[in-house]
């Protein structure tokens, strides 16, 4: 059965300290989509990454980075030097169904709090 | 600008009241979700529908449903029948394809 497990539910830092945040997925399907989404107070998820089943590549998006590795079914996502801003609650997700990247499997969530 | 609106923000219900919770979006994505999420806890698929006049259940359609009149609304009404409605409600919509979903800004329910 498919699931998402992101272990870490709270984390709490000083800012400017490197965060990872991770994530590991089970899935039977070969071809599947992971994602990053970000809730900050106000609500709503906002997209951060989206990475398919066949692009092992690590991604870097300014101070994001992503290491996705298939060996042990896990993509982690790194905040280097947080900031404040950055304090929010963090979901990994999977999608498995073909032409439905809104039809997600999430984890709990893990909620950053970046210290001044 | 482009984007999901739900309203309202705040809802209040009494028990064994049905409450409607609007979805509306300009984006022109065919595909439309509902999710749920309990404190601490991951968003639940409750509805999905991919195109006008079609939907399909998720994992927690019990107690729930939905229409989907149009291309840009998807609401979702909470009846009597769902024991513990309260909870914040997320509506998604997603092109064509495994891209990603966008969500609006969700609707906080309280049965009272």
């Amino acid at each position: 059965a498919q699931k998402v497990t992101q272990a870490q539910t709270e984390i709490s830092v000083v800012e400017k300290e490197d965060v990872t945040l991770d994530c590991v997925y089970e899935t039977r399907d070969t071809t599947y989509y992971l994602f990053w989404y970000k809730q900050p107070p106000s609500g709503e998820l906002v997209f951060l990454i989206r990475r398919n089943s066949f692009d092992e590549q690590n991604e870097i998006s300014g101070r994001y980075s992503w290491n996705f590795q298939k060996s042990t079914s896990s993509f982690n996502f790194t905040i280097t030097a947080s900031q404040v801003v950055d304090s929010a609650v963090y979901f990994c997700a999977l999608s498995e169904a073909y032409n439905q990247g809104g039809k997600l499997i999430f984890g709990q969530g893990t909620e950053l709090s970046v210290k001044p | 600008d482009g984007g999901i609106t739900q309203s309202p923000k705040y809802l209040f219900r009494k028990e064994g009241q049905n409450v409607t919770l609007s979805c509306e979006q300009n984006l022109n994505h065919d595909a439309m979700y509902w999710y749920r999420q309990d404190p601490g806890q991951g968003l639940r698929l409750i509805y999905y529908s991919q195109i006008v006049n079609d939907f399909q259940k998720g994992d927690i359609a019990e107690g729930y449903s939905v229409s989907r009149e149009k291309k840009e609304s998807f609401p979702l009404t909470v009846t009597s029948a769902q024991k513990n409605p309260t909870a914040f409600y997320l509506c998604a919509s997603a092109r064509e394809g495994n891209t990603e979903a966008f969500f609006g800004q969700g609707t906080r329910l309280t049965v009272v």
